[in-house]
């Protein structure tokens, strides 16, 4: 398998414009997960998807951003208007079903390099 | 809620020597626990998993963790440290399933303990 792929891998754009990450998950898997990781902030998770359905987005930082997954081999994360603030390195990931107890491995993609200025 | 908390943001070993890594997480179910990897410029990488069984997990690169119940933790250790192995380390511990008050399911991450390893 291919593993997660991610798209574009680095973005460098100007503050307002609109920008949009993109996800293929590993086949078969149906949780994928969007995080964000800085060096201030750390590793964040913004949202998850179960069979295509956002299950959490308590950590998406404002409604600038947003995320859409309309089958089970793609997702996209934008942000719109972006802001320098929005600069760090964007991973999405993605795993099988849960069990009763909790939840399996989670697969990262390389990550997206965005930078506003 | 679960939590995850990794004692030291920084340790530095030289090489050749014991790597420990430590983790404590809150849960109040029996957890399934993690150890990821992250290479500088990279994406997180799974080192070994713990999720039933023998308490003794093996991973990859000669790391293994031990669960231990009685004291919530989940520490990382290597034997003899390489310079290959300088990098960000994370524990997670899984989100309880519905069963158990959850949701669909999700990791919850430590902040990452970063390792020097000097020659």
């Amino acid at each position: 398998d291919a593993g997660v792929i991610q798209s574009p891998r680095h973005e460098v754009t100007e503050m307002g414009q609109e920008v949009t990450l993109r996800c293929k998950p590993i086949s078969g898997h149906n949780s994928l997960f969007w995080y964000r990781q800085t060096m201030m902030r750390g590793l964040e998770l913004l949202i998850y998807f179960n069979n295509n359905v956002p299950i959490d987005d308590s950590g998406m930082p404002e409604d600038r951003f947003s995320a859409k997954m309309p089958n089970a081999s793609f997702s996209t994360l934008k942000i719109q208007p972006s802001e320098p603030r929005d600069s760090a390195v964007y991973f999405c990931a993605s795993s099988l079903e849960v069990d009763i107890y909790g939840t399996d491995t989670q697969y990262f993609g390389p990550g997206t390099r965005l930078t506003v200025l | 809620a679960q939590s995850v908390t990794q004692l030291g943001s920084h340790v530095s070993v030289s090489e050749g020597a014991l790597v420990l890594l430590r983790c404590n997480y809150s849960s109040s179910v029996p957890p399934y626990l993690f150890w990821y990897v992250q290479y500088p410029n990279q994406g997180l990488q799974l080192l070994l998993k713990y999720t039933t069984g023998a308490t003794l997990v093996k991973g990859i690169n000669g790391f293994e963790a031990e669960f231990k119940k009685s004291e919530t933790s989940f520490h990382l250790t290597k034997p003899s440290a390489h310079m290959s192995d300088a990098a960000e380390y994370f524990c997670a511990v899984s989100e309880n399933g519905w069963n158990y008050g959850g949701s669909q399911g999700n990791l919850i991450f430590g902040k990452g303990t970063k390792l020097s390893v000097k020659p």
